[in-house]
């Protein structure tokens, strides 16, 4: 079992702030990174597949980049929206086995 | 697109009783899994298959079993429902190569065991 950990757990911001929170992960047999966006009464979508060191992402507002050597991605929203209100997972793939590993996720609350 | 499909939405048992969470994509992926969702936990993996035939336990597969006969379909059985199952159940499928594939999941099922 591998501890993938995100913070913060929750994040509250005014419309128009940007924002940015961490997933950490075991820095060693790493093989990719996944983002997912999670709404309330919906199921995980993915935003971002990372799988190399450096690896920056983007989608519209959204923005991620990668670490692998110690361990940590970002995700970034650029003037938040109330839309953007969601569960942000991330999900850890070692290069063994087949197994992803989803941090508890960032709980994000735009006010408008 | 369907995409991933899982039934039921809901459900209510009494311990003791056996179900099956029925789970099916038509999207032609070779991996699915099974994921349950509890309050201040991830999501964490009870089963997964690579393909029709294959099948493996994930971090949490006690009280659970698999079968993949098919590549469509991969149902989840509860053999004898305890309370500790209660939870919400996501189905989640990728193309093979699946570390770069993301997962595609269904809408989840919310389980209750009495």
């Amino acid at each position: 079992i591998l501890n993938v950990e995100q913070s913060p757990q929750s994040l509250h911001v005014q419309e128009g702030d940007s924002t940015n929170f961490t997933c950490s992960f075991p820095s060693s047999n790493f093989y990719a990174l996944h983002w997912y966006r999670w709404e309330t009464a919906k199921s995980p979508e993915a935003l971002f597949v990372m799988t190399l060191n450096g690896d920056e992402k983007k989608k519209g507002r959204i923005s991620a980049t990668l670490n692998t050597k110690e361990g940590y991605s970002y995700l970034y929203i650029k003037g938040s929206q109330p839309e953007d209100s969601a569960t942000y997972l991330c999900a850890f793939k070692g290069n063994t086995g087949n197994q992803f590993y989803f941090g508890t996720g960032t709980s994000l609350t735009v006010i408008p | 697109n369907a995409g991933v499909t899982q039934t039921p939405k809901f459900q209510v048992l009494k311990t003791g009783q056996s179900m099956t969470l029925q789970c099916a994509q038509d999207m032609n992926h070779e991996y699915m899994s099974w994921y349950r969702q509890d309050p201040g936990m991830g999501l964490r993996l009870i089963h997964y298959s690579v393909g029709a035939g294959i099948t493996d336990q994930g971090e949490v597969p006690n009280g659970y079993n698999v079968s993949r006969s098919t590549t469509e379909d991969f149902p989840l059985r509860l053999l004898s429902a305890a309370p500790s199952q209660t939870s919400v159940y996501f189905c989640a499928s990728s193309r093979v190569g699946q570390g770069v594939s993301p997962l595609h999941f269904g809408n989840g099922t919310r389980l209750t065991v009495t």
